[in-house]
């Protein structure tokens, strides 16, 4: 069945660093994916919408130039986490759809997300 | 504006008994509907989903969901809990089956006693 791989699964590193994560759909084309936070013991709250060969569109409240989403491939979208700090440790989900079909986003694993 | 509401964060069950996630969803327009199981540290999986049709959806792991639209709920069931079970649960609601963003619940953690 259709897979989105999300890396690394676990980052940590110290505040101040940018940390790169890879969302990809990997037997299907996603013009579109999300990208989602989650904060302990508590529900998926989106961030940001990417959009394949265009500007990501942002939530309420998401701050574009500390999260930068580039969305360049049908396959891949990538989320900077720019001059990172210790409240931004969190976990990090991506979801894609499935352009040519009309099945429900897929979800990847996660990534796990420590500034130190 | 469109919402997930899941009544009670964390429920608890002997292993056999009956499971009841209760989910309810507001909404101008009937939206689709899902839920997903997440495990620790681990990304969403889906259980079942609504769109149209059968209100009474069967997911995997002897899951289902009756959509009724009377009572805006989406509630999951499963007859008998088996240990593996315990996981969080997230309703989730679109308007359109993938073309919009999802809006989740807060979740339930489902625990299994012995």
């Amino acid at each position: 069945g259709a897979v989105v791989s999300q890396h690394p699964s676990w980052v940590i590193c110290k505040s101040g660093t940018s940390v790169k994560i890879e969302c990809r759909s990997l037997d299907f084309q996603a013009t579109t994916m999300f990208w989602y936070r989650q904060f302990p013991k508590q529900s998926l709250m989106l961030m940001a919408t990417s959009n394949e060969g265009s500007k990501a569109t942002y939530e309420q409240g998401v701050e574009k130039d500390k999260f930068l989403i580039n969305h360049a491939s049908l396959t891949l979208s990538t989320l900077t986490v720019t001059s990172a700090h210790p409240e931004d440790s969190s976990f990090y989900i991506c979801s894609a759809r499935d352009t040519v079909s009309n099945q429900p986003q897929h979800f990847g694993d996660g990534t796990r997300l420590s500034i130190l | 504006a469109q919402s997930v509401t899941q009544l009670g964060s964390h429920v608890s069950v002997s292993e056999g008994a009956l499971v009841l996630l209760r989910c309810n969803y507001s909404s101008s327009v009937p939206p689709y509907l899902f839920w997903y199981v997440q495990y620790p540290n681990q990304g969403l999986q889906l259980l079942l989903k609504y769109t149209t049709g059968a209100t009474l959806v069967k997911g995997i792991n002897g899951f289902e969901a009756e959509f009724k639209k009377s009572e805006t709920s989406f509630h999951l069931t499963k007859p008998s809990a088996h240990m593996s079970d315990a996981a969080e649960y997230f309703c989730a609601a679109t308007l359109y089956s993938s073309a919009s963003k999802i809006i989740f619940g807060s979740g339930t953690r489902l625990s299994i006693r012995p």
